[in-house]
Parts: structure tokens; sequence; C-alpha cells
């Protein structure tokens, strides 16, 4: 049961700003939504996390919906390197039945 | 430099034969954990550690023990490994528990059992 759902693929021009959407309509409301990426095959790097604000930091740009369920991860000039997998992921469940859900990213390619 | 480290990196068994990853990290962290990654699975929780001489389990951990004897290292233990724990595990390792806020992960051990 997907908590989080994002496009497998998408394209980038390099330069260009890239816009990585997730659907994550089942957050509860003090939950943080958190990005990561991972490059080939390497472990999961962070990236930025962000509750009902606009985040931003040196790598991206986090643009939450007022009602919580979707946000964006903006790169804002995407280069070559920026090529990996990027995950959305929330903590879903209350109590001891909580848990952190990875989604299966989004592929971004960035292009010369 | 701060850094999760795995070893081996690659490691080739067969069918019941013990085995062991170690995780190691020199940032001081009270949180550790083991993810599996498999295709068309995404990542997935084997264990976590709170701290020294505290873990649970995630949400795979069948076929998987751990320990936390000390706080920089939290080793993956396979006793009777099997060709479905044929994956690439991550460890990781965080100094606020429970969330997915700043994970440093390590580099990954990719485990084939035949």
């Amino acid at each position: 049961d997907a908590k989080t759902t994002q496009p497998p693929s998408m394209d980038c021009a390099e330069g260009r700003a890239a816009n990585l959407p997730c659907n994550h309509s089942t957050i509860s409301g003090n939950e943080y939504v958190y990005w990561y990426r991972q490059i080939h095959s390497q472990g999961p790097q962070y990236i930025i996390h962000g509750l009902k604000n606009n985040e931003t930091n040196e790598m991206a740009s986090l643009i939450i919906t007022e009602d919580r369920k979707s946000s964006t991860l903006i790169l804002p000039h995407a280069t070559l390197r920026d090529t990996a997998v990027y995950y959305c992921i929330v903590r879903v469940g209350a109590g001891n039945n909580r848990k952190l859900i990875w989604g299966l990213g989004t592929s971004l390619a960035v292009n010369p | 430099e701060a850094q999760v480290t795995q070893n081996p990196r690659y490691l080739i068994t067969v069918t019941g034969k013990k085995l062991t990853v170690t995780c190691s990290q020199n940032m001081n962290h009270e949180y550790m954990s083991w993810y599996r990654q498999d295709p068309g699975l995404g990542l997935r929780q084997i264990y976590y550690s709170m701290n020294v001489e505290v873990t649970d389990k995630g949400d795979v951990p069948e076929g998987y023990k751990v320990s936390r004897k000390e706080k920089r290292n939290f080793p993956l233990i396979l006793e009777s490994p099997s060709p479905n724990q044929t994956s690439l595990y991550f460890c990781a390792s965080s100094s606020k528990p429970g969330t997915a806020y700043e994970q440093y992960f390590g580099p990954g051990t990719r485990l084939t059992v035949t």
C-alpha cells in the first residue's frame, strides 16, 4: 500500500529547474516530509525536509501544498551530477505502528 | 570526515553459511539502522537501534540479527542466509532517532546468496 506516489522517471535539461512532485495524501498533521537522493547504487543522501512551510537550502527548495497532501522538490539549476533517483519519504501510522515509508522514487535524468 | 563504513562491500556466499556485515560510524550518533533495497520494493528497514543495547525490529526482520554493544558499531548478522536475502544492504546513522532527518548512509553491501 503505497503511501507516497512519485512519477517513476523525469528528464530535465542541464541548467534548467527540475521539479519533482510527490503525493502523500495520508500524511499526519505533525509529520515531516523528507527528500533523499541516490546516485547509482550508492547510499542515499539527505536533501531537505519540511512540515508545512516552504524550505530552502544549498541543495534544493521544498514546496509543500497548504493541505500537505503533496510536495515538490525543486533543483533550481540542475547539473549532470544531479542525475539520480529522488525519494520522497513520510512517516505514517501512530504510536508503535509508526514507520517511515520510502517510495520507489523518481529517476531524474539531467541531459546536456 | 563524518562517515558510515560497511564491510564487506561485496559478498557472494552459499545458503546456510553464517555471515556478518559490519557497520561503523564516527559521528557519535545514537540512532543506527539497517535497510535492504530490492528492485521494485524500495528501501525497507530491517532493524534499528536507538542506543547501545537497545535494538528493535523494522519492517523485514526475519532471518536477521543485530547487536549494539558499542555506540559506533551495529553489525548485521545472517545466521543461515537464504537466496531470498540476496539484496543491497545499507547501514545508516542519525542523531535524531525515529525520523528520516539527515540519516547518513554507508556505501552499501551487495550480497548474493546462492
